[in-house]
């Protein structure tokens, strides 16, 4: 079965760090992937995605993720964190057959000042 | 444009008792999902709306949930009786297209069934 992981549950970073978020898949066959962000009160937004075009994705608030099939992994990176970047994050691949989202269990990143 | 709302934001109840979660898509879009998060674990896929017509239902996890469309507009999402496994955070999202990956996604209902 398809699925999602993401290491460590919680990040911290200072703000001016790079950020680093992990995230491996298992699939026999490259999927499409998602990263999602979760804002303090609100609702699941699309940072990114990855559909087999290039392997480095470039998403919004500056940052990116690549797509590494030898890995099977799609950290999601950041040079520069900010205050603002203090959220959760999930990684997602999409699963064709039956348009599903397979989602890691979330990465809480804290940015210290 | 509005985006996907979901009532309530947060909801408290007890063992047994009844709960209703309502999701509004935004307008135009045929397609509605359900996922939830269980307190620590993944978001899962609950179900897949495609107007007022149930897509796939495979993730309901059992009888006592019970989601309608009536309409084809908003959604509505009951348990009952609820357990205490069942606290966790619905999302809902909808798109325009069959694809959840040109979905938005609302801002989720909190459960806490005590």
């Amino acid at each position: 079965a398809q699925s999602v992981t993401q290491l460590g549950s919680h990040v911290s970073v200072s703000e001016g760090a790079l950020v680093l978020l992990r995230c491996n898949y298992s699939s026999s066959v490259p999927p499409y992937l998602f990263w999602y962000v979760q804002y303090p009160n609100q609702g699941l937004q699309l940072l990114l995605k990855y559909t087999s075009a290039a392997t480095l994705v470039k998403g919004i608030n500056g940052f990116e993720a690549e797509f590494k099939k030898s890995e099977t992994s799609f950290h999601l990176t950041k040079p520069s964190a900010h205050m603002s970047d203090a959220a959760e994050y999930f990684c997602a691949s999409y699963m064709e057959y039956g348009n599903k989202l397979v989602f890691g269990a979330g990465t809480i990143l804290r940015v210290k000042s | 444009e509005a985006g996907v709302t979901q009532f309530p934001s947060h909801s408290v109840i007890e063992k047994g008792q009844t709960v209703t979660l309502r999701c509004d898509p935004i307008s135009g879009h045929d397609n509605l999902y359900w996922y939830r998060r269980v307190m620590g674990k993944e978001i899962k896929f609950l179900l897949h709306f495609v107007k007022e017509s149930k897509q796939d239902e495979s993730g309901m996890p059992n009888n006592r949930f019970l989601a309608e469309r009536t309409g084809g507009t908003y959604s509505t999402l009951k348990v009952q009786p609820a357990e205490l496994e069942d606290s966790g955070v619905y999302f809902c999202a909808s798109s325009q297209y069959d694809s959840i990956t040109e979905a938005f996604f609302g801002q989720g209902t909190r459960l806490t069934v005590v």
